[in-house]
């Protein structure tokens, strides 16, 4: 079993529609947690950090993060057609390396 | 804002051949991360320098080797090259004053034929 879990999809959205994506992870020493966009044969793109549990937003993301249940999330509100990419969740423990797991990636389409 | 710089951007090399690629961090940053994706794939990540001294170890087969120089860009070496090398190979660098995000580069394209 991999140590982070991301559904690969693809998800297919309309336009303007709200966009949950989610990941789920079996090591509890995971403090950091990342969204990356990442669009075709192009480097991950940043998205999203948060540090424990809690919610954050920006714009029209919003990252949440259930550490008791090991689970997070991005929201994506009014999804528009240049969302469409691969979203990819990371994670990393409290340690001096600070190495990232990432998930699968999970491809959204956003339909026009 | 400087992001990390990988080069080269694409290169083809032949089966047992030896390929290198270099990355340059954003300044400042103190970690720097090889990671390795294959088509459809997750990035997986293969190795990783702190301040210089490599501080972790993931999937890297042992033909791969890499070094951070003292100027802080890093180089991945991979010889006895395998049509299964073929992949994008992501540098990043971290920033430990923003919640220890990392960034990427926009990846190096290699192709074994």
């Amino acid at each position: 079993q991999k140590e982070v879990e991301q559904d690969p999809g693809p998800l297919s959205v309309p336009e303007g529609a709200i966009v949950s994506l989610n990941c789920t992870y079996s090591n509890s020493a995971f403090q950091y947690f990342m969204w990356y966009r990442q669009y075709s044969r192009k480097g991950p793109e940043l998205l999203m950090y948060t540090y424990s549990s809690g919610n954050k937003e920006d714009g029209r993301f919003t990252a949440q993060v259930d550490k008791s249940s090991k689970y997070i999330s991005l929201f994506i509100r009014d999804s528009q057609p240049s969302d469409s990419a691969t979203y990819l969740c990371a994670m990393s423990a409290i340690s001096g390396t600070y190495k990232y797991i990432f998930g699968t990636g999970t491809r959204l389409k956003v339909l026009a | 804002a400087a992001g990390v710089i990988q080069s080269p951007r694409h290169l083809i090399k032949e089966k047992r051949e030896t390929a290198t690629l270099k990355c340059y961090p954003i300044p400042r940053h103190d970690t720097v991360y090889w990671y390795q994706q294959g088509p459809g794939q997750d990035p997986q990540f293969l190795i990783s320098f702190y301040e210089k001294m490599q501080s972790d170890k993931g999937s890297i087969p042992d033909r791969f080797s890499a070094q951070q120089f003292s100027d802080y860009h890093s180089e991945l070496n991979m010889s006895s090259l395998e049509l299964g090398d073929s992949a994008l190979y992501f540098c990043a660098s971290r920033d430990r004053g923003r919640g220890n995000t990392i960034y990427f580069g926009e990846g190096s394209w290699l192709t074994v034929v």
